[in-house]
């Protein structure tokens, strides 16, 4: 069974870069059946994509973030990164890593979801 | 873009049924098969009750049923449980955002 595992500083900086990473386990990163996503939850708000790496690199961001995220993937320790740059208080959420499978070649859903960690932008 | 539109609450009596609706537009929800549904705890991370509008995951109890019509997708939740009281999010693949989520459903079960 696949889990998935936030890790990540708690609290960030205004301006700063915030770094998160997700552990995978019980599944490889380097398997062609998924995309290896990022969801963030500001308190009291829905759920926001953030965007979605494949095992060959190939990325997917949503516009409004784009100009800040980065996401990558290191296959030999099975794990994914986000990093968001020039945070502010409207980042502060719960970040959540979630596997996500496609149909075609457009994603679906998010069938594995990590417990999420939450990330304050605060000085 | 703006999120997809689902109502902010809905609630039912345990036994009832009670659906939610999610709106979107032809660059979304209209156009592809690829609506998805979550049921979030607070505290717990979401799961996947439903994708590509109708399909069940095998771990999914047969109370959950999707179905769309036209820009609109919509979950229904048949003989309602005292766990099934939750936040519900539909996402949807789109045309300029890939992938866009709901603002959630409030279900409270009476």
């Amino acid at each position: 069974q696949v889990h998935l595992l936030e890790s990540g500083p708690g609290l960030v900086k205004p301006s700063e870069t915030m770094s998160l990473t997700c552990t995978v386990s019980g599944g490889s990163l380097s398997s062609s059946s998924y995309y290896w996503g990022w969801i963030r939850q500001p308190p009291g708000k829905g759920l926001e994509w953030i965007g979605a790496i494949y095992y060959s690199g190939y990325t997917y961001y949503t516009p409004s973030l784009k100009s800040r995220v980065t996401i990558s993937l290191d296959t030999s320790k099975n794990q994914f990164s986000l990093k968001l740059s020039s945070v502010t208080a409207a980042d502060t959420a719960v970040y959540y890593c979630a596997r996500l499978f496609f149909s075609g070649w457009l994603l679906d859903a998010f069938d594995v979801w990590g417990q999420g960690t939450m990330v304050t932008v605060s000085s | 873009q703006s999120a997809l539109t689902q109502p902010a609450s809905v609630s039912g009596s345990p036994g009832q049924s009670i659906t939610i609706s999610c709106t979107g537009t032809s660059n979304d929800v209209g156009t592809y098969n690829l609506v998805s549904w979550y049921q979030h705890h607070p505290g717990k991370a979401p799961t996947l009750i439903i994708y590509e509008g109708s399909k069940r995951p095998s771990e999914v109890s047969n109370r959950f049923s999707g179905s769309k019509s036209g820009n609109t997708a919509s979950l229904t939740i048949s003989g309602l449980q005292a766990e099934d009281e939750a936040t519900y999010y539909c996402c949807s693949y789109a045309h300029t955002t890939i992938l866009m989520f709901g603002g959630g459903t409030k279900l409270t079960v009476l």
